[in-house]
């Protein structure tokens, strides 16, 4: 199985901060991976396809880049609807497995 | 607009059974291959089970294999989880999630199992 590694597990930032968040994957999984956003109670959302596709009708402050074993996600500028916990995902071989999610929290 | 809606979801008991259904709308269903994810309170997501487009290639996570059943009927654009023996540690958010790269989500279906 591809061991997914995200970190930080939380993060404390202020509006307006540049945040990026790190998964490291086990092997190489090409560019088969997304980023997901989840607020408590909501099914996850996702904000970025095959490593570096931004998802339609999600704002530009997020980014996402990198290949094979290492990927970021970014947040450009932090807006208050930003504090949510994320995941990446891979997909490039089953199981499909998740990142440990990272909290993103107001300090 | 795509829309993956879940039930079936219960109190369930230790070593019963569950059902859930996965009604899909808005895109050519028997396109895409569907996934079921799971996340257990206040946990992170969980894979535990795929199925292609046509029915016929499936997957299981091993902590649901030989317990839980996929299938899907594109006539109905439902999508199915067969929940057999069911275990304290099953209690989780179901939901299930559009294509392989999972880019649609439902808004999930909770099961607890507790006696």
């Amino acid at each position: 199985d591809i061991q997914m590694t995200q970190s930080p597990s939380s993060l404390s930032a202020s509006v307006g901060d540049r945040v990026t968040i790190t998964c490291r994957a086990s092997q190489g999984i090409r560019n088969d991976l997304g980023w997901y956003q989840q607020k408590p109670g909501e099914a996850p959302k996702r904000l970025i396809y095959a490593a570096s596709s931004l998802q339609s009708g999600v704002p530009s402050r997020f980014s996402g880049s990198g290949s094979g074993t290492e990927f970021t996600l970014t947040i450009s500028s932090l807006q208050p609807e930003d504090f949510a916990t994320y995941y990446c995902l891979q997909h490039n071989s089953y199981p499909i497995t998740f990142g440990q999610g990272t909290r993103l929290e107001i300090k | 607009e795509e829309l993956l809606v879940e039930s079936g979801g219960d109190l369930g008991q230790p070593g019963g059974s569950l059902r859930l259904s996965c009604a899909a709308s808005g895109f050519p269903f028997s396109s895409f291959d569907m996934n079921w994810v799971r996340q257990a309170p206040g946990k992170g997501l969980e894979w535990i089970s795929y199925i292609s487009g046509s029915g016929n290639n499936i997957k299981y996570a091993d902590s649901v294999k030989g317990r839980f059943t996929i299938s899907r009927d594109n006539g109905k654009n439902s999508l199915y989880l067969q929940m057999n023996s069911l275990r304290a540690e099953d209690t989780a958010v179901y939901y299930c999630a559009r294509g392989v790269r999972l880019g649609s989500w439902g808004q999930g279906t909770q099961v607890t199992v507790s006696s």
